[in-house]
């Protein structure tokens, strides 16, 4: 079955630098790649996400990009500010049908301090 | 915006209790998933529903588990007979039809004692 690895497992970084988190996927039937920020606590919530067919995607200060034939993809978060402290997971899942579990990685814990 | 809602938010029970977590997923969703979080380690999948059938189930979703969608509106998870190692989060996520996203609830923290 699928295994997702990320790295770091923790990453502080000071307010207005970026940070990049990365995950390796082993299925290659997979097709989409989310990432989802926690917070203590707190549910899930989904904050970006690539399909297989594009190599990067962006929404302000956060993007994604995706390497198919490495099996890689990343989470770059640019002028970051206190309130994106929190748990970060990536994921993978083969889609849309009924095969769509996320595997997901073990998370990194970003820490933004001033 | 809907959400995906959870009830209870905290539950305890003692050994070999049976206990019955409650999911309203988004309203147009189908496709309903179980998943579970220890504390402090990563998210992991338990089951996945769709047509009133299972779709998948991990090595997690023993015996002891199961699933059903009783009404129009509720999907539910129950632990036969919980065991210690069962204390964790269990989040519900909902995903439309078509689409990719999955959205979870806030989840129910469940501590067996």
């Amino acid at each position: 079955g699928e295994n997702v690895e990320q790295h770091p497992s923790t990453l502080s970084v000071q307010e207005g630098d970026s940070a990049v988190i990365k995950c390796t996927y082993s299925d290659s039937a997979s097709n989409y790649f989310p990432w989802y920020k926690q917070e203590l606590g707190k549910r899930p919530q989904l904050i970006i996400d690539i399909r297989s067919n594009v190599g990067e995607k962006k929404d302000q200060r956060i993007a994604v990009t995706l390497n198919k034939t490495a099996k890689h993809f990343s989470l770059h978060i640019t002028e970051t500010q206190p309130e994106d402290s929190a748990v970060y997971f990536c994921a993978a899942s083969r889609g849309t049908g009924t095969a769509s579990k996320l595997t997901f990685g073990t998370g990194t814990r970003l820490q933004v301090t001033l | 915006e809907p959400e995906v809602t959870q009830t209870p938010s905290h539950q305890v029970t003692q050994m070999g209790q049976e206990v019955i977590l409650r999911c309203v997923p988004i309203s147009n969703h189908l496709y309903f998933y179980w998943y579970r979080q220890i504390l402090g380690q990563k998210v992991e999948f338990l089951v996945s529903f769709y047509n009133n059938e299972i779709s998948e189930k991990s090595e997690i979703f023993d015996d002891q588990f199961s699933v059903e969608r009783p009404d129009g509106s509720n999907f539910t998870l129950k632990i036969r007979s919980t065991k210690l190692e069962d204390s964790a989060m269990y989040f519900c996520a909902s995903r439309r039809p078509g689409a990719y996203e999955q959205y979870f609830g806030p989840g129910t923290r469940l501590t067996v004692t």
